[in-house]
């Protein structure tokens, strides 16, 4: 079974300062990894994906990703944060195959990382 | 705006009662997902339907149901409400059918079970 840990529940930075969450999957097939970002009252936001090649990728508004298949992370960086960055962040995890019972395989998100940001 | 609405904002009710929530996908796409997030169960993916047909279910319960219109809309229908059930209800829409695309989210529907 496909599964994302996410082991920070909470993350205060000073603004200006780099920021990196961690997030570990499991995942049986080659994996398809994101980045969301759910600012209060809003719906979830695509940050970045990984699926296949460089294993660094680059997302929006400044956050990158590094996928490293022998530690099974992707954890996401910024290399300075503003104050409204401040907003909880999921990891997910999920692939092209199929599952057990042929349905398409649906994302699995990690329980989040609330990130405060200090003036 | 990530183009994917949804209605009501908010929904105050009392056990034992039936709602139903509305999903507008986005523009093009063709599969709507419903989410619950809660803080005890974090973001659990309920079901998915694909051009009016049901594609994968989740951890959804048997009070819980759901369906897509030609238009594409979905709605879900949470009967015999309990306590437990309140939470933010997400809908999201992709293109594809799997977990492979990006996922726009609504901004959700809190449902409050009192």
């Amino acid at each position: 079974a496909q599964s994302v840990t996410q082991p920070d529940i909470h993350i205060t930075v000073s603004e200006g300062a780099s920021l990196e969450l961690r997030c570990n999957y499991s995942y049986g097939a080659t994996p398809y990894l994101f980045w969301y970002v759910q600012s209060p009252g809003q719906g979830l936001q695509l940050l970045l994906k990984y699926f296949s090649g460089d294993t660094l990728v680059q997302g929006i508004k400044g956050f990158e990703a590094e996928f490293k298949r022998s530690q099974s992370s992707f954890n996401l960086r910024k290399p300075s944060v503003h104050w409204s960055d401040a907003a909880e962040y999921f990891c997910a995890v999920g692939g092209s195959d199929r599952t057990s019972s042929g349905s398409a395989r649906q994302l699995t998100f990690g329980s989040g990382t609330q990130l405060t940001v200090l003036p | 705006d990530s183009g994917v609405t949804q209605t009501p904002k908010h929904l105050i009710t009392a056990t034992g009662q039936r709602v139903t929530l509305r999903c507008s996908p986005r523009s093009g796409d063709l599969s709507v997902y419903w989410y619950q997030q809660s803080l005890d169960q974090g973001l659990q993916f309920l079901i998915q339907y694909y051009n009016g047909e049901e594609r994968a279910k989740g951890n959804i319960l048997e009070r819980f149901s759901a369906q897509q219109f030609p238009d594409l809309h979905s709605e879900l229908n949470l009967s015999s409400l309990e306590l437990g059930d309140s939470a933010l209800y997400f809908c999201a829409s992709s293109a594809g059918q799997g977990s492979t695309g990006e996922l726009f989210f609504g901004e959700g529907s809190r449902l409050t079970v009192l």
